[in-house]
């Protein structure tokens, strides 16, 4: 089963603007990660935030993560086209084996 | 370095037919390994994990299965495929001490 759920499904952008990426979830966790994915390719790992953080900053991408509201966001700032892909956000419950869920994912094409 | 490896890289199999797809890790030893699904356009379906050498948590009822006959070897096999077990199949291994995913590229098998 799904643990998170992004908003949008997909995000149409122009190279240069910033792209907003959502996550809700429903249990709790230990931690909630962001991946990319290449059409075709396997997952690449952005950026991890713990459960006891509110913020984190890697480049050009900031991750935020409300406890309270089991939500967190993905911000990209001065978008390339490079960054057009697919936008997954998993989380981590600590069931002696680390089950990792993810989302459906929001597919970002980001116009030259 | 550590390095995930699978094969084959796509795969197209009649119905009824078996199924062995293998992931193998280099550079790190005692990995969670895990197997994921993801069917077109959509988010990754967690099917397996494992802990260690014959230990293996199955998430989702199915005809799959996976075995782990060595530390750093991850097999999903199925006897007889159905037309619905196509789909892009993903090895990924934890990362102990971040707790990050490392995804391989992918195999992609078509059931026709």
């Amino acid at each position: 089963s799904q643990q998170g759920e992004e908003d949008p499904q997909a995000l149409s952008i122009q190279e240069g603007e910033n792209a907003t990426m959502n996550c809700s979830y429903k249990t709790s966790i230990n931690n909630l990660q962001w991946y990319r994915q290449n059409s075709g390719r396997g997952l690449v790992h952005l950026i991890l935030i713990r459960s006891n953080e509110r913020e984190k900053h890697s480049g050009r991408l900031r991750v935020t993560l409300d406890t309270s509201k089991k939500s967190s966001s993905l911000l990209i700032t001065a978008s390339r086209a490079a960054d057009t892909a697919s936008y997954f956000c998993a989380t981590d419950r600590n069931t002696g084996g680390f089950k990792t869920i993810f989302g459906a994912g929001t597919r970002l094409f980001v116009k030259a | 370095s550590q390095t995930i490896h699978q094969w084959p890289a796509t795969l197209v199999q009649p119905v009824g037919s078996p199924l062995s797809l293998e992931c193998t890790v280099e550079g790190t030893s005692n990995p969670n390994l895990y197997w994921y699904r993801q069917a077109a356009g959509r988010g990754l379906q967690l099917l397996f994990y494992s802990v260690g050498i014959g230990q293996i948590s199955s998430e989702v009822p199915q005809n799959l299965s996976a075995s782990r006959p060595q530390d750093r070897q991850f097999i999903l096999s199925s006897k007889k495929l159905l037309l619905s077990d196509s789909g892009f199949y993903l090895c990924a291994w934890r990362g102990s001490s971040t707790g990050e995913l490392f995804f391989g590229e992918g195999s992609r098998l078509t059931v026709l």
